[in-house]
């Protein structure tokens, strides 16, 4: 069966615009959860959605939101972008929320890499 | 809060030898999951093995085992026969309901296989 999508793969932004980031889950797959990886900080969480409600938050600025759609896909939106937002975005689904270690972990897609100038 | 650490930056090993990749956590929590996980180049996070906490038995997935001492708080990563495909990123990641529900990863450890 087909993975976790992401789009788009890389994505240059300016300071200051907004960007929105895609995820498509494994089909039956119905919480997405959204992780930042950069060098500095390393792997941090973001938020996770299940059935189109934000479960769980990560210490980020408002600046980062996300939604989830019917069908489970998610996006996330990041406003008034930073030069230090450049990271690789990546998101995980699992079947049931909190549930990712009871069904095979988390799959993760292969990530977008935002770079901010 | 729970942290994972991820002591050794890189690591490196001859192709068709072993190496063990060193994790150490800190929680206060009796009842939770450790994984690693790959990232090769394609980025992509690669589950290799879980461990349940409640479980005594160590994991094993073919050439990938692990070492867990839950009183010592620390999940080692034995990977045996490396091969070429094995160099990647390797993350402790740490899981739990006290930890929000969500994974926290160590640093990672680079690893380079020499042919």
């Amino acid at each position: 069966k087909a993975g976790v999508t992401q789009t788009p793969r890389y994505l240059i932004k300016t300071r200051g615009q907004q960007v929105t980031l895609s995820c498509s889950p494994i089909s039956g797959h119905r919480s997405v959860s959204w992780y930042q990886q950069t060098p500095g900080q390393g792997l941090q969480f973001l938020f996770e959605y299940f059935s189109e409600t934000q479960r769980n938050k990560g210490n980020f600025p408002g600046r980062f939101s996300g939604r989830q759609f019917s069908n489970s896909r998610s996006e996330m939106n990041v406003s008034t972008l930073e030069l230090g937002d450049s990271a690789l975005y990546l998101c995980a689904s699992s079947f049931l929320p909190g549930q990712g270690s009871f069904n095979g972990g988390y799959t993760f897609g292969s990530g977008t890499r935002l770079t901010v100038v | 809060a729970q942290t994972v650490t991820q002591s050794q930056p890189e690591m490196s090993v001859q192709e068709a030898e072993t190496v063990t990749l060193s994790c150490t956590y800190d929680t206060s929590e009796s009842d939770y999951y450790l994984f690693w996980y790959k990232q090769p180049p394609s980025r992509q996070m690669i589950l290799v093995i879980r461990q349940e906490a409640y479980k005594q038995q160590n994991a094993t997935e073919n050439r990938f085992s692990v070492n867990f001492q839950k009183a010592a708080k620390s999940f080692s990563l034995k990977i045996s026969d490396s091969q070429l495909g094995d160099a990647a990123m390797y993350f402790c990641a740490y899981y739990g309901a006290g930890a929000g529900n969500m994974l926290t990863f160590g640093g990672g450890t680079r690893l380079m296989v020499k042919p």
